[in-house]
């Protein structure tokens, strides 16, 4: 398994404002994703961040509102950009693990982001 | 990837087998099931994966029927704290469905 951290676990932000969420992995891992849970809902994947390449972004999510940074195989940055109400959410980061042949994900507590 | 339906919620008693259906009915061959539950104000846990045959951990058994339409996540000895929302995924697990909210009563 793999232990996740999340900074900051929550912030309340001013639209328009940008904020970066750090995630931090207890061991090396070349697989990361960035989810995104608004109020009520289930989880949508935001993008692929693999240490050594460009992240690969879902449908819908672009790389300049969420631009994705992964300098090492223990941590990422996810930034949520020029914010609006709308991006208020919960975001978190994922691992999947070569030991499980990539079969297994683990999560961290994510980050409840409040925008005003 | 294949579609998933599950029930919107679920009770179970404490102590009893919560039983967690999930069809499937488009699954391809070389598709895998997944469980995840994400427990309120938490990430989602991994709890169990298979392909064919029936699958047993320490969390959870999950039984998939010979044609693999559906299965299900069978969790032995229900207690309060597996109360969550749990999300049966085929394929791909990057994409959670809507899943099933578990409630278990004292």
């Amino acid at each position: 398994s793999a232990v996740i951290s999340q900074k900051p676990s929550r912030d309340i932000c001013q639209r328009g404002t940008s904020l970066t969420i750090q995630c931090q992995v207890d061991s090396q891992v070349t697989m990361m994703f960035w989810y995104r849970q608004q109020p009520g809902q289930s989880l949508t994947l935001i993008a692929t961040a693999n240490q050594g390449s460009e992240a690969t972004y879902e449908s819908g999510f672009v790389i300049d509102k969420f631009p994705i940074s992964r300098p090492n195989l223990t941590f990422s940055t996810l930034t949520v950009s020029n914010m609006s109400p709308e991006d208020s959410s919960i975001y978190l980061c994922s691992v999947a693990l070569r030991g499980t042949g990539w079969r297994e994900q683990y999560f961290g507590p994510g980050t409840r982001l409040t925008v005003t | 990837d294949a579609k998933t339906t599950q029930p919107p919620s679920m009770d179970c008693a404490e102590g009893r087998a919560a039983n967690l259906p999930c069809n499937h009915s488009t699954i391809s061959g070389n598709e895998y099931v997944y469980w995840y539950r994400q427990i309120h104000s938490q990430g989602p846990q991994y709890i169990i994966h298979g392909l064919k045959n029936n699958e047993t951990n320490e969390m959870a058994s999950l039984i998939i029927t010979e044609d693999r339409k559906s299965s299900t996540l069978i969790l032995p000895h229900a207690t309060l704290r597996d109360t969550a929302v749990y999300y049966c995924i085929v394929g791909n697990q990057f994409y959670f469905g809507t899943g099933t909210s578990l409630t278990v009563i004292p």
